[in-house]
C-alpha cells in the first residue's frame, strides 16, 4: 500500500533556529513529491521534487529529494515565527496525477 | 491570473440537516477539481474529483456527494449530516489535466452538533 510519512509530527523551536523536517514515502512507480505549507487556511505551494540529489531553494527554505533512500527534506533555516504552521508533503499514486497520498504533516512552531 | 473561491469560510449544522458548499474557479478553463477533507492531526483525505462537467469520481463511500454543474463550480453536498462529518473541506485545483501541483480554496470549518 502507497504511503507518505512525516517526522516529527510537531516541533517547537525559538526564532533563529535551523529546522529539518522529513517525508518519506512508498509509492509505486515515484514520479514527484511536492511540499505546502499550511498556515491557517489554504495550503500554499512550497516545491515540487523529481530528481534525486538537486536542491530546490526559495529563501530561507530548501529542499531535496533522495530517491535511493525514498524520502526527502524540508530545511528552514534562521527559523521566524512566521514560518508557524503545519508543513505538508504528498506524492501522486501511481495510477494518475490526479490523486495525492499525504503525509499527516509537521505541525512547527516558532518562539520568539 | 486564477484564483479559486470556497464558501462560506465556517458553517455549524445540526445532525441531519442537509450541506451545500460551493467552490467557483477563475481565470481557467477545464480545471480539474478535488474536494478534500482534513481532521486534526491529519492528512488530506481526497473525496471527490473531477475532471469535467458532470464527471464525477469518488474515493471515499460516505454520506457525502459532488457535483459540477458548470466547467469552473464545484459544489459539495449532504442530504442529511452526521456528526462525523465535521472536519476542515478544501477545494482544490489543477491547471491542466495531467498535474500533481493543486491550488488550494481558503476551506470551510463544518460543524455537526
Amino acid at each position: 500500500e502507497d504511503k507518505v510519512v512525516q517526522s516529527p509530527l510537531s516541533l517547537v523551536v525559538h526564532e533563529g533556529d535551523t529546522v529539518t523536517l522529513n517525508c518519506s514515502y512508498e509509492v509505486t512507480n515515484f514520479r514527484s513529491l511536492l511540499w505546502y505549507k499550511q498556515e491557517k487556511k489554504a495550503p500554499t505551494f512550497l516545491f515540487m521534487l523529481t530528481s534525486s540529489g538537486i536542491e530546490k531553494k526559495s529563501g530561507r527554505l530548501s529542499s531535496i529529494l533522495d530517491k535511493k533512500e525514498l524520502f526527502s527534506i524540508l530545511n528552514i533555516t534562521a527559523t521566524q515565527t512566521g514560518d508557524s504552521a503545519i508543513y505538508l508533503c504528498a506524492v501522486p499514486t501511481m495510477d494518475s496525477n490526479y490523486q495525492l497520498i499525504w503525509g499527516a504533516g509537521t505541525k512547527l512552531i516558532i518562539k520568539p | 491570473s486564477q484564483t479559486i473561491h470556497q464558501w462560506p469560510a465556517t458553517l455549524v449544522q445540526p445532525v441531519g440537516s442537509p450541506l451545500s458548499l460551493e467552490c467557483t474557479v477563475e481565470g481557467t478553463s477545464n480545471p480539474n477539481l478535488y474536494w478534500y477533507r482534513q481532521a486534526a492531526g491529519r492528512g488530506l483525505q481526497l473525496l471527490f474529483y473531477s475532471v469535467g462537467i458532470g464527471q464525477i469520481s469518488s474515493e471515499v463511500p460516505q454520506n457525502l456527494s459532488a457535483s459540477r454543474p458548470q466547467d469552473r463550480q464545484f459544489i459539495l453536498s449532504s442530504k442529511k449530516l452526521l456528526l462525523s462529518d465535521s472536519g476542515f473541506y478544501l477545494c482544490a485545483w489543477t491547471p491542466t489535466r495531467v498535474s500533481s501541483k493543486l491550488f488550494f480554496g481558503s476551506g470551510t470549518q463544518l460543524s455537526v452538533l
